[in-house]
This record gives C-alpha cells, sequence and structure tokens, in this order.
C-alpha cells in the first residue's frame, strides 16, 4: 500500500518554543492531507484538513494560529506548533488520500510531542 | 453529532483465544464503518470496512458486521495469534472527509 512518513517521531521541546512535523507522502500524491491529535486513551481528533497550494481548514476549537499547516507541495504538509506549552503535548498522526473524493486515507506513524 | 465508542482495554488473550471487540456509534445520516489497526512502531492501516447495513468486511480472519438496527460494528476472529497483538480503532465517516475514530484498545496476545 502506499506509505506516509512523519517526522520526527518523538520530539521534546522547552516551553516557549516551535515544533515542526513534516507529513510526507512517500509513494504518491496527496492532494488532501489531515492531521490528527491524540491525547492518551482518547480519540483521535481532527485538528484540520490540509489541502495543497490552499490554507488548511481547522475544526473548531483548534488554534490556527497555535498550530500551522502548511501544504506547498503534493507530497508534503507540515505542522508547526508554535510556542509549545506543555498541555500541547500529545501524539499527532496525519493522513493522506490518493487523489480526491472517497479514495482511502493512509496515515503516518505519528509523532509524539513532549513539552517541558 | 458523529460519534463511536469503543471497548476500553488493553485486552490480553491466549493465542488462538475468540475475540471481540466492541464498537457502537451514533451518526446523522448514513455513515460508512471502519476498522483500522496500528502495529507497535507503525502507522495506522486499515484493516477492514463496510459502507452499509448488514455489510460484512472481512480481513486477515478478522470480521465485523454493519448492524443499523443496533448501531454497532464489533470487531470478531475465530483465533488471535501473536502478531495480532496491536491497538484496534474503530472509526466512521460520512463522506471520508470528516474521520471519527474510537478511543482503542490494545491488544496483547500471549503464547
Amino acid at each position: 500500500g502506499a506509505v506516509v512518513s512523519q517526522h520526527p517521531s518523538w520530539v521534546i521541546c522547552k516551553s516557549g518554543t516551535s515544533v515542526k512535523i513534516e507529513c510526507r507522502s512517500l509513494d504518491f500524491q496527496a492532494t488532501t492531507m489531515f492531521w490528527y491529535r491524540q491525547f492518551p486513551k482518547q480519540s483521535l481528533m481532527l485538528m484540520a484538513t490540509s489541502n495543497e497550494g490552499s490554507k488548511a481548514t481547522y475544526e473548531q476549537g483548534v488554534e490556527k494560529d497555535k498550530f500551522l499547516i502548511n501544504h506547498a507541495s503534493l507530497t508534503l504538509s507540515t505542522l508547526t506548533v508554535t510556542s509549545a506549552h506543555p498541555e500541547d503535548s500529545s501524539f499527532y498522526i496525519c493522513s493522506a488520500r490518493i487523489g480526491q473524493g472517497t479514495g482511502e486515507l493512509f496515515f503516518g506513524e505519528g509523532s509524539r510531542l513532549t513539552v517541558l | 453529532g458523529n460519534s463511536v465508542t469503543q471497548m476500553e482495554g488493553p485486552v490480553t488473550l491466549s493465542e488462538e483465544a475468540f475475540l471481540t471487540i466492541n464498537c457502537t456509534y451514533t451518526a446523522t445520516g448514513y455513515p460508512s464503518l471502519f476498522w483500522y489497526v496500528q502495529y507497535p512502531g507503525e502507522g495506522l492501516q486499515l484493516l477492514l470496512k463496510a459502507t452499509k447495513a448488514d455489510d460484512k468486511g472481512s480481513n486477515k480472519g478478522f470480521e465485523a458486521t454493519y448492524r443499523k438496527e443496533t448501531t454497532s460494528f464489533h470487531l470478531e476472529k475465530g483465533s488471535v495469534q501473536v502478531s495480532d497483538s496491536a491497538v484496534y480503532f474503530c472509526a466512521l465517516s460520512i463522506d471520508n472527509n470528516d474521520m471519527r475514530f474510537g478511543a482503542g484498545t490494545r491488544l496483547t496476545v500471549k503464547p
């Protein structure tokens, strides 16, 4: 199947710094990518939908200035957690779809962020 | 709103035991239902899906039937193996643009 890769797989940072997480589709072009957040023992929560060449669509309650999403090419979307705080510590997962419409979603391995 | 509730884990079974992971959903409209699996160190992978009532999804010995009357999509396998140890996520989608996930159930199969 198609491969989606995230980097880094884990990161520790100091409070107040910014952290960038990359999501790459390795063997296909992804017009649409999705970013999820997962708290321990809780569901994956959709944060935003990232469309190549346009602004991301954020879910209600997600701070767009806090979680900057850029989808500059058909194989790369980035999530930047700005001025990170301990409450931003979480597991972030991206997914990508081949083509448009109702194509299957492929998920990255996830990135664990710990903010000290 | 649309949501999924799945059985809390962790679940620990012996090899060849029967597995059931319960999943129920709440949705407006007619959702598609999915089971995803995440093996250690890997991303989520689609395990099986069903797109309408009474459909049965199956893959790798796992099965789940879309039951509209009980709003359920329970995952079953007759004889689990050590290699089935993973986290299993139930999910629903109305149009594949808005995937809602359950909390995940960790399964450990012991030899």
